[in-house]
């Protein structure tokens, strides 16, 4: 059965103080790795697209990795306004296309 | 705006009501989804559509629950006898195509009293 895990639940950061957020996951045959955001009430906001081991992709201060079993987001140098619940998914051979989701991680940078 | 949209956004209703939520996609997206989020919880899938067929349906999805999307546009989800266990954030997406990143609308927050 496809799962996703993520770690920790949540996390608090200092303004500037550089981190990351880990997603593990089991899937038959990876079709995609999936980060995004979501604030409090709303839907979730698309981040980035990862198809295969080794594939970085980097938006502001945000960096995401994969490997054939974990991705990472990386945050550098974080603001108050990165914070926000981080879900990553994975979506498998299905042709469905559904996404398989983690409980996310609740990030707070205080200032 | 060419994004997802979804009404209503809040809905409060007493148990044992029937609410019906709608969705209206990205214009040339022929894929929809639905899923369930409950607090601090990933959302959760539902059903999804192909154009104006329904192809898959999760078990999360009993008998009180039924989805449409005529002619391929928008979609409606409707839940008969609602329950409390029902109070959650639905969520519709689209996309186009198996492969591609799936964009999120708002939600519909339903709160079952």
């Amino acid at each position: 059965e496809d799962q996703v895990t993520q770690s920790p639940e949540a996390l608090r950061l200092q303004e500037g103080e550089s981190s990351s957020l880990n997603c593990s996951y089991t899937v038959s045959g990876l079709r995609g790795l999936f980060w995004y955001r979501q604030d409090p009430g709303k839907g979730p906001e698309f981040l980035f697209t990862l198809y295969s081991a080794g594939e970085e992709k980097e938006k502001e201060r945000l960096k995401a990795t994969l490997t054939k079993k974990e991705s990472f987001l990386h945050i550098t140098a974080p603001k108050p306004e990165d914070s926000a619940t981080y879900l990553c998914a994975v979506k498998g051979s299905s042709n469905t296309g559904k996404l398989i989701f983690g409980q996310g991680t609740t990030l707070q940078v205080k200032p | 705006d060419t994004g997802v949209s979804q009404d209503p956004r809040h809905k409060i209703t007493k148990r044992g009501q029937n609410v019906t939520f709608r969705c209206d996609p990205i214009s040339e997206h022929n894929r929809l989804y639905w899923y369930r989020q409950t607090l601090g919880q990933g959302p959760e899938f539902l059903t999804y559509f192909q154009n104006e067929a329904q192809l898959e349906k999760s078990r999360l999805l009993s008998d009180r629950f039924s989805a449409e999307r005529p002619k391929g546009s928008f979609s409606t989800l409707e839940i008969q006898r609602t329950e409390q266990g029902d109070s959650a954030m639905y969520l519709c997406a689209s996309t186009q195509g198996a492969g591609n990143e799936q964009f999120f609308g708002p939600g519909t927050r339903l709160t079952v009293l």
